[in-house]
């Protein structure tokens, strides 16, 4: 899997919008990028993942650039209970794969 | 929305013990793993379970360890001789076979403290 790079931690507003970059300039043609995040030593949990499109759901948006080699986790309106590490993990999609943790970025939501 | 559950969610035991930690995947969920995290380190995967065998394992999942699918339900991590350094929170997933998403799920984990 290709690895991953995050900043170690990052505030933000409540009610901004947070930004998380990753930076993955090895990630090769059939490589997803994962994003899960993790709340006060609770198991991780999915959020998004995308190939090449940008991609929203009801928790976040990912925006993929154009060369693959970097992305953008957007929460478009941060709230406390976001605060936790969020996680950017380069895997193939195929059923089984286990996933490769990094450290993550710790985002601390403030009043 | 659908869960995995683990119990306990706390266990304490003595250096050299055996210790079963359980889990509950999610029913149609064919893919089982086991991950821990030592206090204030990463996530690391453990082991990947599929069609009652093991399908990968890492290198911290040694002779010590095992998993087993007793019932069709259960999905279970044995720890032979507990050593102080086992003391983590172990984190059970499950995931389906699919080719459009394969999100794991993952339970809330078991912390396990060696004493």
């Amino acid at each position: 899997d290709a690895k991953t790079t995050q900043p170690t931690s990052m505030d933000c507003a409540e009610g901004r919008a947070a930004n998380l970059p990753c930076n993955h300039s090895t990630i090769s043609g059939n490589e997803y990028v994962y994003w899960y995040r993790q709340i006060h030593s609770q198991g991780p949990q999915y959020i998004i993942h995308g190939l090449k499109n940008n991609e929203t759901n009801e928790m976040a948006s990912l925006i993929i650039t154009e060369d693959r080699k970097s992305s953008t986790l957007i929460l478009p309106h941060a709230t406390l209970r976001d605060t936790a590490v969020y996680y950017c993990i380069v895997r193939v999609l195929a059923a089984g794969n286990k996933l490769t943790f990094g450290g993550g970025t710790r985002v601390l939501v403030k009043p | 929305e659908p869960e995995v559950t683990q119990t306990p969610s706390h266990q304490v035991t003595q250096m050299g013990q055996e210790v079963i930690l359980r889990c509950v995947p999610i029913s149609n969920h064919l893919y089982f793993y086991w991950y821990r995290q030592i206090l204030g380190q990463k996530v690391e995967f453990l082991v990947s379970f599929y069609n009652n065998e093991i399908s990968e394992k890492s290198e911290i999942f040694d002779d010590q360890f095992s998993v087993e699918r007793p019932d069709g339900s259960n999905f279970t991590l044995k720890i032979r001789s507990t050593k102080l350094e086992d003391s983590a929170m172990y984190f059970c997933a499950s995931s389906l076979k699919s080719s459009i998403r394969v999100g794991y799920t993952f339970g809330s984990g078991t912390r396990l403290t060696v004493v």
